[in-house]
């Protein structure tokens, strides 16, 4: 697509439950990254894809936090068992490199 | 990993000069981005600086020193759509980016 697209743009849910957030990044981008923001904050790393090596998870915050890459394009963040401090909006972003990533307009995530 | 440095806001006039300065400390450093995000909104690039010196987009421009470890983001001729915050991002050898906290610039009239 002409953009990185994500969805869904807004998810609210009771905390306990699971959420599952998609990303379809630019095609031919061979790096995929996701970012998590919360209100008035900067951006948090999360996970990177690259290629087919293996991903880049130093920065999810527990193992209630996953993702995968499917055929090198779409990716799904994972949230299981979500609690109140993981409100925030996911961002996802693309890139051919370190320099330009072009970023998703986001999940808006809220646990109530 | 790397740790950038900006502060925390800014407000200047409408047709005004405002330099937004970054200092970082990292290893394995390549190279300095400018990313601006408006409220709501995705960040969106601005620039990237690989090599020391100054490169010019527009009206914005923006400056790496690595000797220094420093950039800063010139925003000149303010208008009030640049009214956003601006995050300066360092690129090292493990290919992510680690964004500073964020300038948030308010133009006024």
């Amino acid at each position: 697509g002409a953009g990185v697209s994500q969805s869904p743009s807004n998810k609210v849910t009771e905390k306990g439950k699971d959420v599952e957030l998609r990303c379809d990044p630019i095609s031919g981008h061979t790096a995929l990254y996701w970012y998590r923001q919360s209100l008035g904050q900067g951006l948090e790393f999360l996970i990177y894809f690259q290629g087919n090596s293996a991903p880049d998870k130093s920065g999810l915050p527990s193992d209630r936090f996953s993702a995968e890459r499917t055929g090198g394009s779409v990716s799904t963040l994972t949230i299981q068992r979500t609690q109140q401090e993981d409100s925030a909006v996911y961002l996802c972003a693309s890139s051919f490199g370190t320099a330009g990533y072009t970023f998703g307009s986001g999940t808006r995530l809220t646990v109530v | 990993g790397q740790s950038l440095e900006q502060p925390s806001e800014v407000t200047a006039v409408e047709g005004a000069i405002v330099q937004i300065n970054c200092t970082y400390q990292t290893s394995g450093f390549y190279g300095l981005s400018w990313y601006q995000q408006h409220d709501g909104g995705a960040p969106t690039f601005l620039s990237y600086n690989a090599l020391d010196g100054l490169e010019e987009t527009g009206r914005f421009s923006s400056f790496l020193s690595r000797s220094d470890s420093y950039g800063y983001l010139l925003l000149q001729e303010l208008q009030m759509k640049d009214s956003a915050s601006y995050f300066c991002a360092g690129s090292s050898n493990d290919y992510k980016l680690s964004f500073g906290a964020g300038t948030t610039v308010t133009v006024r009239a």
